[in-house]
């Protein structure tokens, strides 16, 4: 069963235009919530982490909140530029320790178009 | 920034036969890990490593085997490889959980 449910699973938007991608989550217990940034054909790229409750974080152009009554967060990219098309990765893991598990979320694919 | 390396980069493999995927890291992790991404799915743990000369099973280790001879080397090893094992690899390496560095992933096919 998908414990990491990201939406939408792909977005086009005109660069320039903010966007916000989406995911929820049934993962217990949830240590932190981490968003990655994959490239066609490259790595994950860690974005940002969140670990408490009502926790926001900014990486310049991305933004995320974290609510973990809700097992939810969003990720906010402002002012998208070219470079952003790739794919949005929600990555729950269940404990701060080597005893921990990482759980993906499919990823939203962000499509950014002059 | 961590360095993980994957090779090959991409591979076509016939089916019954034998698949080795390495990973190399420079940084000295401890920590490494093999996972296999499908289209439309998330990431998925197959083997993972703690310490040299010695590997862990992950959620879905079945048909894989893995191999950690040195701090800076983990390989993935398919002995007898079928279709359903087209996918993309990804390798990752930390210093400790829960961060993790991502190689830049294989891609293989299985014919």
């Amino acid at each position: 069963k998908t414990q990491v449910e990201q939406s939408p699973q792909s977005l086009v938007v005109r660069q320039g235009e903010n966007c916000v991608l989406q995911c929820n989550y049934s993962v217990t217990p949830d240590n932190h919530l981490r968003w990655f940034k994959q490239d066609t054909g490259k790595g994950l790229v860690s974005l940002t982490v969140l670990v408490h409750e009502n926790d926001k974080t900014s990486n310049g152009r991305y933004s995320a909140t974290l609510d973990k009554d809700a097992k939810h967060s969003t990720l906010h990219i402002t002012a998208t530029l070219l470079d952003d098309t790739a794919t949005y990765i929600c990555v729950v893991g269940d404990r701060g320790s080597a005893l921990g598990r990482l759980h993906f979320g499919a990823g939203t694919q962000l499509i950014v178009i002059p | 920034e961590a360095a993980v390396t994957q090779s090959p980069r991409s591979k076509v493999a016939v089916t019954g036969g034998k698949v080795t995927l390495s990973c190399h890291q420079t940084n000295n992790h401890d920590y490494m890990y093999w996972y296999r991404q499908d289209t439309g799915h998330g990431l998925r743990l197959i083997h993972y490593s703690y310490v040299a000369d010695s590997t862990e099973k992950g959620d879905i280790p079945d048909g894989y085997k893995a191999s950690r001879p040195s701090q800076e080397n983990f390989s993935l090893i398919l002995e007898l490889a079928s279709l359903s094992q087209t996918a993309v690899y990804f390798c990752a390496s930390s210093e400790r959980f829960p961060e993790q560095f991502f190689g830049p992933g294989t891609r293989l096919t299985v014919l």
